[in-house]
């Protein structure tokens, strides 16, 4: 298995710009989350998804901030406009659904808004 | 909600010493408490975890203990070796409709020195 495939790793833009990161979780999983990592406030889930539906957005910070998984393998996080406080790891991980605990993180997005 | 504190946020060590990383959790319905190390440039990953129905765990070098009525867990790592250097979050996960979403604490940022 391939595990959870984000992309691109690194992502530079300027101010105002729009973003926007790619997840594919790993087959089978149902469960999808979206984390940012700073150096301040540790991971902080953003969204999580089960079966495609989004269950829980309380932690988008604002409406820049949007993420759909149209599919079963598909997920995006759109960013417009970026701000240079945006600037982040983003993770992605994706677990099975009912009675899964363990989370598989893919490698994440480094996010430099200039 | 539950609130997971975590201590050190940095910890230095020497090569074959031992290593202790700390938390503490708020929420006594909290069942379940997984260990992620962080590499440079990947996403986390699970190295160990324990239930509340058990209260210590090991493998090989790793232990972990869980005092539910103190509602505290840690991370023992023995014999330190430099590829130990990483960075280190617990997570705690309660149960409300056996949601499965875990908190994380902050971090701990473990250098093992040759």
């Amino acid at each position: 298995d391939a595990g959870v495939i984000q992309s691109p790793r690194h992502e530079v833009t300027e101010m105002g710009q729009e973003v926007t990161l790619r997840c594919k979780p790993i087959s089978g999983h149902n469960s999808l989350f979206w984390y940012r990592q700073t150096m301040m406030r540790g991971l902080e889930l953003l969204i999580y998804f089960n079966n495609n539906v989004p269950i829980d957005d309380s932690g988008m910070p604002e409406d820049r901030f949007s993420a759909k998984m149209p599919n079963a393998s598909f997920s995006t996080l759109k960013i417009q406009p970026s701000e240079p406080r945006d600037s982040a790891v983003y993770f992605c991980a994706s677990k099975t659904g009912t009675g899964g605990e363990k989370l598989f993180f893919g490698s994440g997005t480094q996010l430099s808004v200039l | 909600g539950e609130n997971v504190e975590q201590h050190p946020s940095t910890l230095s060590v020497q090569e074959g010493d031992s290593a202790v990383i700390k938390c503490t959790y708020s929420d006594s319905a909290s069942n379940y408490f997984p260990w992620y190390k962080q590499e440079l440039g990947k996403g986390p990953q699970l190295i160990i975890d324990i239930r509340s129905n058990v209260g210590e765990k090991k493998d090989q070098r790793i232990a972990v203990t869980l005092n539910k009525t103190a509602k505290h867990f840690s991370l023992h790592i023995t014999e330190t070796q430099p590829e130990d250097s990483a960075v280190y979050f617990c997570a705690a996960i309660p149960r409300p409709g056996g949601s499965y979403i875990p908190t994380f604490g902050r971090g701990t940022s473990l250098i093992v020195h040759p």
